[in-house]
């Protein structure tokens, strides 16, 4: 199976502040997404990653894979209220099957 | 478009009884996902398709059953409900493989089992 593990569970931060979030896989990543989960709610896709060294930026939201395609970061530029909710990287096999990581909370506080 | 939908949104159920779980999406995916969402596991797969008249098992697949009769329905059955089914269960689809296509969401059903 595919074991992606985020860090940190939770963080909770001030409005304004920058965060990141990282995930790593012990295997090498086919295509790495990041979803975002408000409190009670569905998923909603953010960015995906699939070249090494590949960088996609939306809005105040900056998602990177590292070169040897097991390791990702979402950072978060002066973070708002809008950003607070649970992020989660998830990643494809060679088969069909989709992995997700445990997830980071996401609290910030105005 | 209404994308993915989920029915129904909220279920209580007894120790053994049966429930079957509603997955509707009108983007004319091929693949679709039952996943679960537990406190501190992220979500894990539990069945998944890749076209009309064909499923197959995921990560966490005991316990539930799964058909896809028709390309745009996607259902989740449980026989017999057990405590540890308790969670929030999420149906996805998605146009071609999940490793290079996006997933679109349902809502999510919310399912104690007592």
């Amino acid at each position: 199976s595919q074991e992606l593990e985020q860090s940190p569970q939770s963080l909770i931060v001030q409005e304004g502040k920058n965060l990141t979030i990282n995930c790593t896989s012990s295997k090498t990543l086919y295509g790495l997404y990041w979803y975002k989960q408000k409190y009670g709610e569905g998923l909603i896709f953010l960015m995906m990653l699939q070249k090494g060294g590949e960088e996609k930026s939306h809005e105040k939201i900056t998602a990177k894979l590292d070169e040897k395609k097991q390791q990702s970061s979402l950072h978060i530029t002066a973070s708002q209220p809008s950003h607070a909710g649970i992020y989660l990287c998830g990643a494809g096999n060679t088969g069909n099957q989709f992995y997700f990581g445990t997830g980071t909370s996401l609290t910030v506080i105005p | 478009n209404a994308g993915v939908t989920q029915t129904p949104k909220f279920r209580v159920l007894k120790t053994g009884q049966s429930m079957t779980l509603l997955c509707a999406q009108d983007m004319n995916h091929e693949y679709m996902y039952w996943y679960r969402q537990d406190p501190g596991m992220g979500l894990r797969l539990i069945h998944y398709s890749v076209g009309e008249g064909t499923t197959a098992k995921g990560e966490v697949p005991d316990g539930y059953n799964v058909s896809r009769l028709k390309k745009q329905n996607f259902l989740l059955g449980l026989e017999s409900a057990a405590p540890s089914q308790t969670s929030v269960y999420f149906c996805a689809s998605s146009r071609d493989s999940p490793s290079y296509n996006e997933q679109f969401f349902g809502p999510g059903t919310r399912l104690t089992v007592l």
